[in-house]
């Protein structure tokens, strides 16, 4: 099952904040963020697990709330090269990951 | 260390003819799993192996579609009589260690066109 994403899209203008969701409908072992720029690979941003425990990079900030189900990435003082597709993926059992649609993130100077 | 590598990046095929895709995982790391993209959608989970076994293939077509990680060589993604839906970005990522707790490193895709 795939977890839903919100916002699909948003605009920033460089500077500014943003937050994206990520909700999940049954219980998740972990989510994991990912940015796609267009034409190229997703490239690996966090992974946030059941109990607390978060692998990233020390930028991104992001939270996990396993009551429910929920994961929220915080996109401070945006820069340009922040603009790109943000998945969630997230893993109901330990084989494999399902991503959300996707949020399209535009930065603009 | 050497990423993902996939190829070809690119591959064009006539409707009824097999295509192959192949990816070879960063050095070190035995588990792959291979997505589909269709334009302007997320990336959909197809099949998880580890060398020399399929894991999960919950979401690979039933016919048609069929993948394999040898002992030796490159994971290869093989779609016979091919149409023109199967054209979308196939990525394969590769992962240290099975599960959860693991980051997915992504190769840089191939774009398999149908015509």
């Amino acid at each position: 099952q795939q977890p839903v994403q919100s916002p699909q899209a948003v605009i920033l203008r460089e500077g500014e904040d943003a937050v994206i969701n990520c909700s999940s409908s049954k219980a998740l072992y972990s989510v994991h963020w990912y940015r796609q720029k267009h034409g190229e690979a997703p490239v690996f941003l966090m992974i946030l697990l059941k109990g607390g425990e978060q692998k990233g990079h020390e930028k991104i900030s992001a939270s996990f709330n396993e009551k429910k189900q929920q994961s929220s990435l915080y996109l401070t003082a945006s820069q340009l090269s922040y603009s790109g597709t943000y998945f969630c993926g997230t893993f109901y059992n330990n084989n494999d990951m399902r991503f959300g649609a996707g949020t399209r993130l535009t930065v603009k100077p | 260390n050497a990423g993902v590598m996939q190829n070809p990046r690119h591959l064009v095929r006539r409707r009824g003819q097999e295509a192959r895709l192949r990816c070879s995982p960063m050095k070190g790391h035995s588990h792959v799993y291979w997505y589909r993209q269709l334009p302007e959608e997320g990336l959909k989970f197809m099949v998880y192996l580890q060398k020399e076994n399929i894991i999960d293939e919950s979401g690979m077509p039933k016919e048609r579609f069929s993948a394999e990680f040898p002992k030796e060589g490159p994971s290869i993604l093989r779609i016979q009589q091919v149409v023109r839906g199967d054209s979308a970005a196939y990525f394969c990522a590769s992962s240290p260690e099975r599960g959860a707790s693991y980051e997915q490193y992504f190769g840089p895709g191939t774009r398999l066109t149908v015509t």
